[in-house]
């Protein structure tokens, strides 16, 4: 089946830096990768995702690009702000004979430092 | 438009016990999916279910089990409760089977 690694498992930056977090996924089938975040005692909301037949999409501060050869995706997220701390997931989806399967990373806690 | 909405937040069972979740669609989407979530770790896919049938499933034990109804809601049922269960439990709805999930609050569960 599919495994979805993430990298790093913390990030700590100076506010108005850029935080990175990748993805790695095993199953060329994958086809569609969001990401959300989830603040502490709060839902996974997300924030950006990206379709297979698209290399990178952005939503103002936050951008996702996905290289499909390589079988990785990154969440870049720009000038940041104490508000993005959080926990960040990536997932990656499946489609099956058998139906939808759907796999997330182990996550990264982000801190910004005002 | 309403939001996802589970029930209920908290529960604590003892081991052995059998456990209801349940979950109610943003409005107008088909198809649920339920997750679980261990302190400190990413959701876990349970199933999901499309339309009132399970369409596709994680690795999980057939002591977990569900039901979607018509009006598209659904539940979560796990069977011989065993410690290891405890855990957040989400559920996230979409319009169609493949598109964008959004999760609903959880309902945490306790196993002692």
């Amino acid at each position: 089946g599919e495994n979805v690694e993430q990298h790093p498992s913390t990030l700590s930056v100076q506010e108005g830096d850029s935080a990175v977090i990748k993805c790695t996924y095993s199953d060329s089938a994958s086809n569609y990768f969001p990401w959300y975040k989830q603040e502490l005692g709060k839902r996974p909301q997300l924030i950006i995702d990206i379709r297979s037949n698209v290399g990178e999409k952005k939503d103002q501060r936050i951008a996702v690009t996905l290289n499909k050869t390589a079988k990785h995706f990154s969440l870049h997220i720009t000038e940041t702000q104490p508000e993005d701390s959080a926990v960040y997931f990536c997932a990656a989806t499946t489609n099956k004979n058998t139906g939808n399967q759907f796999y997330f990373g182990t996550g990264t806690s982000l801190t910004v430092i005002p | 438009e309403t939001g996802v909405t589970q029930s209920p937040t908290h529960l604590i069972k003892t081991r052995g016990q059998q456990v209801t979740l349940r979950c109610s669609s943003q409005s107008g989407h088909n198809t649920v999916s339920w997750y679980q979530q261990a302190l400190g770790q990413g959701p876990q896919f349970i199933f999901q279910y499309y339309r009132e049938e399970e369409n596709g499933r994680g690795n999980f034990p057939p002591r977990f089990s569900g039901l979607q109804f018509p009006n598209y809601s659904s539940e979560l049922n796990v069977n011989a409760l065993e410690l290891d269960d405890s855990a957040l439990y989400l559920c996230a709805s979409s319009l169609y089977s493949s598109e964008t999930q959004y999760f609903g609050p959880g309902t945490r569960l306790l196993v002692l």
